[in-house]
């Protein structure tokens, strides 16, 4: 266990749902981001959040939508997904962000899959 | 941008013997942080080895070490006496450092290296 929760485990969608991943971490962080793992491809970073604020935002599509209500809790909003957002998405969290040398620790993962 | 390439999608050691797993990549930063993460099958990702480009000395811990040759670019990851719990995806990852000016201190991964050991 890294410290680092992610519900649900397993999840599936069709494109005209709306659902939510939830990520909850125990370590006392300050930053917590969001990652998109999709086979044979390198982990891509969605969302960054840095004492509740966003601080990065790399391209992603506005069919997700992250929230952090505080420095514990992320969320990832889901609306009309397409079959090709199916993938593992992975939360972590960091002591700060700015700092280069921190770790940071990554929750299991939800399987996502879109029909 | 910086690139990092894991030339090896899979390798395979036996158990009790060492393996060594390459990464390089691409930068023009003089600042910056590297690190060897494993994703075991349960999927929680834990990091296993980091260091820092200003520092010569290879970082090393218990069973794990690295070679990192800063003007080649490499930073390749050796893990002695396999045990059947290193199974995992390894992947390397870049990240600038606060005097590289790069303004941003996302983590950049690789593709990943399966490991697999063999009883």
């Amino acid at each position: 266990e890294t410290g680092v929760t992610q519900t649900p485990r397993h999840l599936v969608m069709g494109m005209t749902n709306k659902k939510s991943l939830k990520c909850e971490q125990h370590l006392g962080h300050n930053a917590m981001y969001w990652y998109k793992q999709s086979a044979k491809k390198p982990l891509e970073l969605m969302f960054v959040y840095s004492l509740e604020e966003r601080v990065e935002n790399n391209s992603v599509p506005s069919r997700f939508s992250p929230e952090c209500p505080n420095s514990s809790h992320l969320f990832l909003h889901l609306h009309t997904l397409q079959p090709e957002d199916s993938a593992l998405y992975l939360c972590a969290s960091s002591q700060e962000f700015e700092t280069a040398y921190n770790e940071q620790f990554f929750g299991p993962g939800t399987r996502l899959t879109v029909l | 941008a910086q690139t990092v390439t894991q030339s090896q999608p899979e390798m395979s050691v036996q158990e009790a013997e060492t393996v060594t797993l390459s990464c390089t990549y691409d930068t023009s930063e003089s600042d910056y942080y590297l690190f060897w993460y494993k994703q075991p099958p349960s999927r929680q990702m834990i990091l296993v080895i980091r260091q820092e480009a200003y520092k010569q000395q290879n970082a090393t811990e218990n069973r794990f070490s690295v070679n990192f040759q800063k003007a080649a670019k490499s930073f390749s990851l050796k893990i002695s006496d396999s045990q059947l719990g290193d199974a995992a995806m390894y992947f390397c990852a870049y990240r600038s450092g606060p005097y590289s000016g790069a303004g941003s201190y996302q983590l950049t991964f690789g593709k990943g290296t399966k490991l697999s050991v063999i009883p």
